[in-house]
């Protein structure tokens, strides 16, 4: 079983250049939650969805955009990357539909570098 | 604010019992979740205590206390493979996890 793919595993990226990391899972998982992390620093929460159609803002959403037009997607958009937003980045999904009350199922992480 | 506070780095010895402590703060409480992760991974998850008490899963077994704003991991037999981050995350009154920022456990020979 597939369960959540990540693409791309790994990017360089221009500063300025627009980025869509892709978010996939065959789940059929309501709830969908982009996050990065940075060394010393726990998970940040970038955008959730908590079902098709609806998106909602995290911890960090600034510089990011996402969109949950199926179930199973749940692409995030850099428009304008920055070096900041150099980070692995992790797209994970849950069976609940209250945030946070069941187990997510991460992506195996996007390493993102912004030059 | 939210707060979540977790040792940085801890070692111990194959075969033994290591305890990993977190303590936290959070608005609003509605449990509490532990996840490993082995480095250039995902995280994994290992654990959810949402009463207070301790939660046995085979060599692990993750404890709360609520009213402390409290919550250990507790690895028995420690293996090779149980070196890896162990990361603390307890959920807010909006079911947000906030996460801390990990424990990175070394086991030696």
């Amino acid at each position: 079983t597939a369960g959540i793919t990540q693409a791309p595993t790994s990017q360089i990226l221009a500063a300025g250049r627009s980025m869509t990391l892709r978010c996939t899972q065959d789940m059929r998982h309501n709830a969908m939650y982009w996050y990065r992390q940075d060394l010393g620093l726990g998970l940040r929460l970038i955008h959730y969805s908590n079902t098709a159609g609806t998106t909602g803002k995290g911890e960090v959403p600034d510089g990011y955009s996402v969109s949950r037009a199926n179930t199973d997607d749940f692409p995030l958009t850099l428009a304008s990357a920055v070096p900041s937003q150099t980070s692995v980045y992790f797209c994970a999904s849950s069976d609940s539909g209250d945030l946070g009350s069941g187990e997510l199922f991460f992506g195996e992480g996007s390493r993102l570098t912004v030059l | 604010g939210q707060n979540i506070d977790q040792p940085t780095e801890m070692t111990a010895t194959e075969g033994a019992i290591v305890q990993i402590n977190c303590t936290y703060q959070t608005s609003g409480f509605n449990g509490l979740f532990w996840y490993q992760q082995h480095a250039g991974e995902a995280p994994t998850f290992l654990s959810y205590n949402v009463l207070d008490g301790l939660e046995e899963k085979g060599r692990f077994s993750s404890f709360l206390s609520r009213s402390k704003g409290y919550s250990y991991l507790l690895l028995k037999e420690l293996q090779m493979k149980d070196s890896a981050s162990y990361l603390c995350a307890p959920t807010d009154s909006n079911y947000q996890l906030i996460w801390g920022a990990g424990t990175k456990l070394i086991i030696k020979p």
